[in-house]
């Protein structure tokens, strides 16, 4: 079945960097693109990121863009999310999801999750 | 495209109906939107895609509708498992947005 397992979240000074990583298992890697979504302490969801298929293409909301990157490893069947230049509204549960169509341009539903990584960003 | 998910919260009993809105302020060309449901301490799992189409897995008290701008997300004989957050979710254009979600509890 299709699983998605996060990890590398931490607690991070305001301003410094941290990489979550997301490794897939149970469906094609090579045909599938990957988001990243947050959710801050109580509070809903936020879109943050889309990494296509083949990785030609990342798109990235505005209130990372600049300061955050994904990218994949298809070796390892893995996705990172560089976050550089924290910030505490930062703080939250990112997950990865996998896009629910086969080989998207531009993304679209989110058909599996991960449970999550933890990044606190903190002084 | 900002989504406005009504009401905030909503208390039912089981066997009732429940009727979630999800307006959006602008068009979702293609009927582009997605619901999923988050339980506390869970990831959120997709119920509904397409505006209409059911997700693998998902019972058939789940239903959706609309066009436009306006989205609905019926569940028919509420159960007690069925108490959790909705959130509505627009792909079609740029940035994807989620609405700020709905609270069901089931009395």
């Amino acid at each position: 079945q299709v699983q998605l397992v996060e990890s590398g979240g931490g607690v991070v000074q305001p301003g410094g960097s941290l990489t979550i990583s997301c490794v897939v298992s149970g469906f094609n890697f090579n045909d599938y693109g990957v988001h990243w979504v947050r959710q801050a302490p109580g509070k809903g969801l936020e879109w943050a990121t889309f990494i296509r298929y083949d990785g030609s293409n990342k798109y990235y909301a505005e209130s990372v863009k600049g300061r955050f990157t994904t990218s994949r490893d298809t070796s390892r069947r893995t996705v990172h999310l560089q976050m550089d230049g924290l910030r505490s509204e930062d703080t939250g549960i990112y997950y990865c999801a996998k896009d629910g169509e086969r080989r998207s341009h531009y993304g679209r539903w989110l058909d599996g999750w991960g449970q999550g990584t933890l990044v606190i960003v903190s002084s | 495209i900002v989504l406005t998910q009504s009401p905030d919260s909503l208390s039912l009993s089981p066997g009732e109906r429940a009727t979630l809105s999800c307006r959006a302020s602008q068009t979702v060309s293609v009927y582009f939107l997605a619901w999923y449901q988050q339980k506390p301490g869970q990831a959120p799992r997709l119920l509904i895609y397409d505006a209409s189409s059911r997700a693998t897995g998902i019972p058939d008290r789940f239903s959706g509708s609309g066009s436009g701008t306006d989205f609905t997300l019926t569940i028919s004989r509420l159960e007690p498992e069925d108490s959790a957050m909705y959130y509505c979710h627009q792909y079609a254009s740029a940035p994807k947005t989620f609405g700020q979600g709905t609270r069901l509890e089931i009395k």
